[in-house]
């Protein structure tokens, strides 16, 4: 149990277009969704939270204006880049937790989306 | 504000090795500590998580133990393979519920 798909795993945009990832929580409901960028050989870092219904709440330094982020279901959570430029090409990955599981703040990650930008 | 660092950044044994990944915390006031391993330009693959109120937790030929005192944990890999080879994460997870991760361990098991 406990599984986040991402999609898609990998894209290339032009600059200047918008991109959007989808993660989704297979078999549980997610109230709460995390997204992490992972730059080359770095650790991941956390852009932002989001829970069902609410406006996400972004780390410091992350735009909101850029990375929109849309969690209006239990399952699905989205991240849209927009005005990708190149410097926006990193691995995103997306996390939920499940409320009512065990291990309440546990966080489950999906495979990740490797976004490059030309 | 957490801070999670990780020693060694990189290592590389030899096959049949045993080792220990060292994981630091600044704030002791945590709900769980995570590893994980991540393959390149793959997704996490969790190993093993402490709860709080837990000491240690064990998996096949991987043992994690957490002192919340001291701001440590470390991950025990017996028998090491070529097949361990990998980036090992650690992850404390704090008041807000956020994981934050450590700076990561570059594994090279040599055959």
């Amino acid at each position: 149990g406990a599984v986040v798909s991402q999609h898609p795993s990998w894209v290339i945009c032009k600059s200047g277009t918008s991109v959007k990832i989808e993660c989704r929580s297979l078999d549980f409901q997610a109230t709460t969704m995390f997204w992490y960028r992972q730059f080359p050989k770095q650790s991941l870092m956390l852009m932002a939270t989001s829970n069902e219904g609410s406006k996400a709440t972004y780390e410091q330094g992350v735009e909101k204006d850029k990375f929109l982020i849309n969690h209006a279901s239990l399952t699905l959570s989205t991240l849209t880049v927009t005005s990708a430029h190149p410097e926006d090409s990193s691995f995103y990955i997306c996390s939920a937790s499940d409320p009512v599981g065990v291990r309440t703040y546990e966080q489950y990650f999906g495979p990740g989306t490797r976004l490059t930008v030309t | 504000k957490q801070e999670v660092t990780q020693i060694p950044a990189a290592l590389s044994v030899p096959e049949g090795e045993n080792l220990v990944l060292n994981c630091s915390f600044t704030d002791s006031a945590i709900y769980n500590l995570q590893w994980f391993r991540q393959d390149p330009g793959k997704g996490l693959t969790s190993l093993l998580l402490i709860q709080s109120s837990q000491r240690e937790q064990t998996s096949g030929r991987l043992n994690a133990s957490l002192d919340k005192s001291s701001g440590r944990s470390t991950l025990y890999i017996a028998a090491s393979q070529p097949g361990d080879s990998a980036t090992y994460l650690c992850a404390a997870t704090s008041g807000t519920y956020k994981y934050i991760f450590g700076t990561g361990t570059r594994l090279k098991v040599l055959a």
